[in-house]
Order: structure tokens, then C-alpha cells, then sequence
């Protein structure tokens, strides 16, 4: 069964320093994936997805996410965090089911951005 | 700049009542998600439908949930009666089948007493 997995349920880091949002996938199958952002009390807003075009995939607000098949991951990344970057992250996979496509998400992963 | 809308946006009943939430999925768009999302279980699909039509409910309790499109501008979620297990934020997500993107809408947070 394909299914995504997030390592770190939270994650903090200094404003300006690397951000490393990591995601494992499990897919017997060329995954499509995805990366999606939840600010506080408000829906899920698209990041970035993987299609199996470029494996370096670049997003909105400076986030970009690397397809590694040999590690089966899809970290995302910024170079530079900013306090605005708080929020809860979900990696996702595209499953086939029943004659539709559907996301199966991971538990998610809650970025704290301190000055 | 097209959004999925839904109401109410929070919601606080007690045990046993009927609670009805509503979404305006994006025009034009052909696929309706509904999710509940808790701390517990984190994102869970509820049901799917295309083209108006139910496609997938198997996430939902079928003996007090149900979910309709009376139209291609409205989904509902309704339970009865409502328990405090079923407290959390319910998402609607709308898409193109197509495509490879669901915009999600603010969510409604319920909370049963």
C-alpha cells in the first residue's frame, strides 16, 4: 500500500537557518507527491508536487522538495527560514483506489521559527 | 480569486443534536472531498464525489454520517446524532480530477458536548 511517512512530528529552527522537512514514501508504484501547508486555523494551501518531472521541484514562498528514488524521499527545503514559515506541513501521495485518485497525507510535520 | 467556502466556520452543539455543515466547492471544479482532521488520527478522507456523484464514503460512519451535492454549488456533511468523538475540524477540498491539486477550504470546527 502506498503511504507517505513524516520523521519529526516538530521542528525548530532559528529565523534565517535551514529548514529540512523530511517524508519517506512507500509506492510499488512511480509516486506522485506532494507538499502542503496549514497555517493556523485555516485550510490546506499546495506547496509543491512531484509528477515525475523534474526531480528538484520548486514551490511558492521560496520551498523547493527533491525526489531521491534510491532513499524513496521528498524532504522539503528552504535555504532561509522566516518567522512567516510557521506552520504545520504535510507531505502527501497520490493513491489509485477504486477508479480515483486520492491523497493519502502524513501525520505532519509542525514548523516553530524563533528569532 | 476563486476559493472553496464553508460554513459555519465553527460550531458547538451537544450530544444527540444534528449538525449540518456546508461547502461551496470551486466553480467549474469536477471533485469534492470532504476530511476530518483531529489530533489523533490527523487527516482522514470522509467521502468523495465526482461529478456530483458519491464515488466514496467508506471513511465515514455510515450509521450517523451522510454526505450529499444537491448541486454543483453545494456539498453538505451532516450528522445525526452528533457524539463528542466526531469533535474536529472538517475540511472540504475541491479539484479537477485531472489535475493534481485539491484546494482546501477553511474548515468548520465542531465541538460536541
Amino acid at each position: 500500500a502506498q503511504s507517505v511517512t513524516q520523521l519529526g512530528s516538530h521542528v525548530s529552527v532559528s529565523e534565517g537557518a535551514l529548514v529540512l522537512l523530511r517524508c519517506n514514501y512507500s509506492s510499488s508504484v512511480p509516486p506522485y507527491l506532494f507538499w502542503y501547508v496549514q497555517y493556523p486555523n485555516q485550510g490546506l494551501q499546495l506547496l509543491l508536487k512531484y509528477t515525475s518531472a523534474a526531480t528538484l521541484v520548486k514551490g511558492i514562498n521560496g520551498f523547493e522538495a527533491e525526489f531521491k528514488k534510491s532513499e524513496t524521499s521528498f524532504h522539503l527545503t528552504k535555504p532561509s527560514a522566516h518567522m512567516s514559515d510557521a506552520a504545520e506541513y504535510f507531505c502527501a501521495v497520490r493513491v489509485s483506489s477504486g477508479g480515483y485518485n486520492k491523497l493519502i497525507f502524513g501525520a505532519g510535520t509542525r514548523l516553530a521559527v524563533h528569532p | 480569486d476563486a476559493r472553496v467556502t464553508q460554513t459555519p466556520r465553527h460550531k458547538v452543539t451537544e450530544m444527540g443534536q444534528e449538525v449540518t455543515m456546508r461547502c461551496q466547492p470551486i466553480l467549474g471544479h469536477n471533485t469534492v472531498f470532504w476530511y476530518r482532521q483531529t489530533m489523533m488520527q490527523g487527516l482522514e478522507l470522509l467521502a468523495y464525489f465526482r461529478n456530483r456523484a458519491p464515488l466514496d464514503d467508506s471513511g465515514m460512519p455510515k450509521d450517523r454520517f451522510s454526505a450529499e451535492m444537491p448541486d454543483a454549488t453545494l456539498a453538505t456533511l451532516k450528522i445525526q446524532p452528533s457524539e463528542p468523538r466526531d469533535s474536529a475540524v472538517y475540511f472540504c477540498a475541491s479539484g479537477w480530477e485531472d489535475r493534481n491539486e485539491q484546494f482546501f477550504g477553511p474548515g468548520t470546527r465542531l465541538t460536541v458536548l
